[in-house]
């Protein structure tokens, strides 16, 4: 299994800031997955993070608005950029353990946007 | 596009009953299911993981089935308690990287 960590838990935040999300895997992974959780919604992938190489967007999120970085096998960033109300949601980061086809994900960052 | 289907949306039930959720998926071409509970503040924690060729499979109290034919699958709890209050979620793998999640059930045990 796999241990996640994510920071900020929680944030406030103003409406055109930006706000970058932590995550931490204790061991090293090949793939890092973003996804979203709006209120009352199911989970949507962002974005899949593959170490040396560029994230691959799902249709409806592009670069400019979550960018992401993965500067090694255990961590990634992703950046909600210009932020306005609509982007208030639950964000999570997940890994896919390849031998059982798991997948464990981090506990979560709640954003609010004023 | 693969969607996903979760009924009831909120249950409520006494401590020590046994309960059914169900899951409906669109699109039969899937490589897995895999159930998850939802805790606030935690994330989501896998409890079940059917693989397409699977029809079940038993963790403790739980039991996960699968109908690929019909795009159904049903997690059963067994003896409910208050500590399985949560929202439960499933999602299907149709792709390496595509991983398609219902709406979840929230369970309110009573005790």
């Amino acid at each position: 299994s796999a241990v996640i960590s994510q920071k900020p838990s929680r944030d406030i935040c103003q409406r055109g800031t930006s706000l970058t999300i932590q995550c931490q895997v204790d061991s090293q992974v090949t793939m890092m997955f973003w996804y979203r959780q709006q209120p009352g919604q199911s989970l949507t992938l962002i974005a899949t993070a593959n170490q040396g190489s560029e994230a691959t967007y799902e249709s409806g999120f592009v670069i400019d608005k979550f960018p992401i970085s993965r500067p090694n096998l255990t961590f990634s960033t992703l950046t909600v950029s210009n932020m306005s109300p609509e982007d208030s949601s639950i964000y999570l980061c997940s890994v896919d353990d390849t031998s059982t086809d798991t997948q464990y994900f981090g506990p979560g960052t709640r954003l609010t946007v004023l | 596009k693969q969607e996903v289907t979760q009924i009831p949306a909120a249950l409520s039930v006494p401590e020590g009953e046994n309960l059914v959720l169900n899951c409906s998926f669109t699109d039969s071409a899937i490589y897995n299911l895999q159930w998850f509970r939802q805790d606030p503040g935690k994330g989501l924690t896998s409890l079940l993981l059917i693989q397409s060729s699977q029809r079940e499979q038993t963790s403790g109290r739980l039991n996960a089935s699968l109908d690929k034919s019909s795009g159904r699958s049903t997690l059963y709890i067994a003896a409910s308690q208050p500590g399985d209050s949560a929202t439960y979620l499933c999602a299907v793998q149709t792709g390496a990287n595509n991983l398609f999640f219902g709406t979840g059930t929230r369970l309110t045990v009573i005790p």
